[in-house]
């Protein structure tokens, strides 16, 4: 059984530049949750799928988006990359039910994303 | 608004001794979940245990043990007879119990080092 997959593991971009980060849930999860966590930083909450829509936003700009695909794998998006912006970013799945969210999510090992 | 706090950033000990990661939250909200993390080297945050806003009751698993205290909002975390396995970044972290989402809260970690 599949865990939490991200790719990809590393990644170093330039300011200005603009980049993607996939995610894969859980086996039978349908819900995908993305975290930032910055060096020596606990993770702080981006935003997260379900059905396809973003259904919870954290204190992030629109620089930030995402995408959950049919199939309930998500991409993170993020434009105009700022030096600030690197980060490890991790990615959680879980399992609704009944439109309720399950609370146990399951972390990915993350992308480190270096902005020089 | 919901905080956690870890006032402990880096705790050492001698393999074989007890510890005892410390952790305060903030919430107004009347039912909740609290969790705490392990996030060793490698990256991946791992789940060590949940526990609900209506059971105090401590918990033991193995050589570790939760202490809930609704009184003085805390969720302390044991360990027993450290291993230098145990080696890695503690979070603990806070969730609404009902919200269609689950965001995840996270205090910035505490780091632990069991030193052979």
């Amino acid at each position: 059984d599949a865990g939490v997959t991200q790719s990809p593991t590393h990644l170093i971009k330039t300011r200005g530049q603009q980049v993607t980060l996939r995610c894969s849930p859980k086996s039978g999860h349908d819900t995908v949750s993305w975290y930032q966590q910055a060096l020596g930083q606990g993770p702080q909450f981006i935003f997260q799928y379900y059905e396809e829509e973003e259904r919870q936003r954290g204190n992030f700009p629109d620089r930030f988006s995402g995408h959950q695909f049919p199939n309930y794998s998500s991409e993170l998006n993020v434009n105009a990359l700022l030096l600030g912006d690197s980060a490890l970013y991790l990615c959680a799945s879980s399992l609704r039910t009944s439109g309720r969210a399950v609370h146990e999510q399951y972390f990915g090992p993350g992308t480190r994303l270096t902005v020089t | 608004a919901q905080k956690v706090t870890q006032a402990q950033t880096e705790i050492s000990v001698v393999e074989k001794e007890d510890v005892t990661l410390d952790c305060v939250y903030e919430t107004r909200d009347t039912t909740y979940y609290l969790f705490w993390y392990k996030q060793p080297p490698s990256g991946e945050l791992v789940f060590l245990i949940r526990r609900n806003s209506f059971d105090e009751q401590n918990e033991i698993s193995g050589r570790y043990s939760w202490n809930f205290q609704k009184s003085t909002s805390s969720f302390n975390f044991t360990i027993t007879a450290s291993q230098v396995v145990d080696s890695a970044v503690y979070f603990c972290a806070l969730s609404d119990l009902y919200s269609s989402a689950s965001k995840i809260i996270f205090g910035s970690g505490t780091r632990l080092s069991i030193r052979p």
